[in-house]
């Protein structure tokens, strides 16, 4: 079975522009939760979702949004991106509404915003 | 608000030492605490984990340990080896169950 895939890997983009990350979760899984992780540092939770509703949202600011489709996989967005926003983008999903047998990662989508 | 702190940042242990890895958390009704291992390019992944009714847990060559009264919980990787280079996370299952709370992480280097 395929585990959880990203896309894009990289990703280079300009300040003030828009991204769009994709994320397609494990069969079965129905929750998909996103994080970003910058340079030398923990995992930082942004949103879960499952089934098609978002069931937690961490602090970033408004900029940045998500959602999840029928078919579960999830798109985050990222408006007016900011030197700051470059990070690994990280897409995790769990079978449960909530991570209580924790995690399986994708491999990441490098944002490098210019 | 919610916090796992993680120490130390480094560890270099010499090839067939111990390496361990300690960290504390803030909130007292997180009961779910996953250990993350991170290779360079990759996700994350889930190498053990260890649940508040539990005091130990062992996987072969790794075993946590988890003081709730203290609220720390510790990796130990015995007989270590050159694949266990790579950078580990503990984590806590936050008390509104939605998410999960990552320590900094350690960057475990074997030497040979």
């Amino acid at each position: 079975d395929a585990g959880v895939t990203q896309s894009p890997t990289h990703l280079i983009k300009t300040r003030g522009q828009q991204v769009t990350l994709r994320c397609s979760p494990i069969s079965g899984h129905k929750s998909v939760s996103w994080y970003q992780q910058v340079l030398g540092q923990g995992p930082q939770f942004i949103f879960q979702y499952y089934e098609k509703e978002e069931r937690g949202r961490g602090n970033f600011p408004d900029r940045f949004s998500a959602r999840q489709f029928p078919n579960y996989s999830s798109e985050l967005n990222v408006n007016a991106l900011l030197l700051g926003d470059s990070a690994l983008y990280l897409c995790a999903s769990t079978p449960a509404e909530t991570p209580v047998y924790g995690y399986t990662f994708g491999s990441g989508t490098r944002l490098t915003v210019v | 608000g919610e916090n796992v702190e993680q120490h130390p940042s480094t560890l270099s242990v010499q090839e067939g030492d111990s390496a361990v890895i300690k960290c504390t958390y803030s909130d007292s009704a997180s009961n779910y605490f996953p250990w993350y291992k991170q290779e360079l390019g990759k996700g994350p992944q889930l190498i053990i984990d260890i649940r508040s009714n539990v005091g130990e847990k062992k996987d072969q060559r790794i075993a946590v340990t988890l003081n709730k009264t203290a609220k720390h919980f510790s990796l130990h990787i015995t007989e270590t080896q050159p694949e266990d280079s790579a950078v580990y996370f503990c984590a806590a299952l936050s008390s509104s169950a939605s998410k999960i709370i990552f320590g900094s992480g350690t960057r475990l280097s074997i030497r040979p």
